[in-house]
């Protein structure tokens, strides 16, 4: 089974800080990776496919990156409705997320 | 638009059973792989199950191989998921998400029903 590793487990940043979550994966899994963002007792929403493809309609302060095992997910600028959890999934062999990463405000 | 509507989630008791239902509007179901993932509370995503446009393939978790069945019926636009011999680490929200035809990964979820597993 793929593992995927996502650091840090929270984040505590400012509006206007640029920042960056980390995502390992276990094995080679090419650019087959997802970024999704979840607020509290909702669906989580795709915002990066393929590594680095974003979603549409998804700003564009959000950016992906990576292949292989490992991947960045940043976003430039931080808004106030990006205080939220983000997961990483690979789907190069089934579906596997990270554990997650809470981004809270400082 | 996309929309995924879950429900049949609820309380019982280890040991039962209980079958959830995904009724999909806005796209073409019977062309769309579907998966079930589940999060339990206060943790993070758990892929479960995953069933092909035709129903031909199916995968499960092993944390639930045997015990979930997952299936369709196109007609209805409908994804369900038999959940049997339920344990108290099934407590979880459980999503039908959309997988995307040939790069197979999530674009669309619905929001999610709540199953309670508890004596």
């Amino acid at each position: 089974d793929i593992q995927m590793t996502q650091s840090p487990s929270t984040l505590s940043a400012s509006v206007g800080d640029r920042v960056t979550i980390t995502c390992r994966a276990s094995q080679n899994i090419a650019m087959w990776l997802a970024w999704y963002q979840q607020k509290p007792g909702k669906a989580p929403k795709l915002l990066i496919y393929k590594a680095s493809i974003l979603e549409s309609g998804v700003p564009s302060r959000f950016s992906g990156s990576g292949s292989g095992t490992e991947f960045t997910l940043a976003i430039s600028s931080l808004q106030p409705d990006d205080f939220a959890t983000y997961y990483c999934q690979q789907y190069n062999a089934y579906w596997t997320f990270g554990q997650g990463t809470k981004v809270e405000i400082k | 638009e996309v929309q995924l509507v879950e429900s049949g989630g609820g309380l019982v008791q280890p040991g039962e059973s209980l079958r959830l239902s995904c009724a999909a509007s806005g796209f073409t179901f019977n062309i769309y792989n579907m998966n079930w993932v589940r999060q339990a509370p206060g943790k993070g995503l758990e892929w479960v199950s995953y069933i092909s446009d035709n129903s031909r393939t199916k995968y499960y978790a092993d944390s639930v191989k045997g015990r979930f069945t997952v299936s369709r019926d196109n007609a209805k636009n409908s994804l369900y998921l038999q959940l049997n011999s339920l344990r108290d680490e099934d407590t979880a929200v459980y999503f039908c998400a959309r997988v995307v035809e040939t790069t197979h990964y999530i674009d669309s979820w619905g929001q999610g029903t709540l199953v309670t597993v508890s004596s």
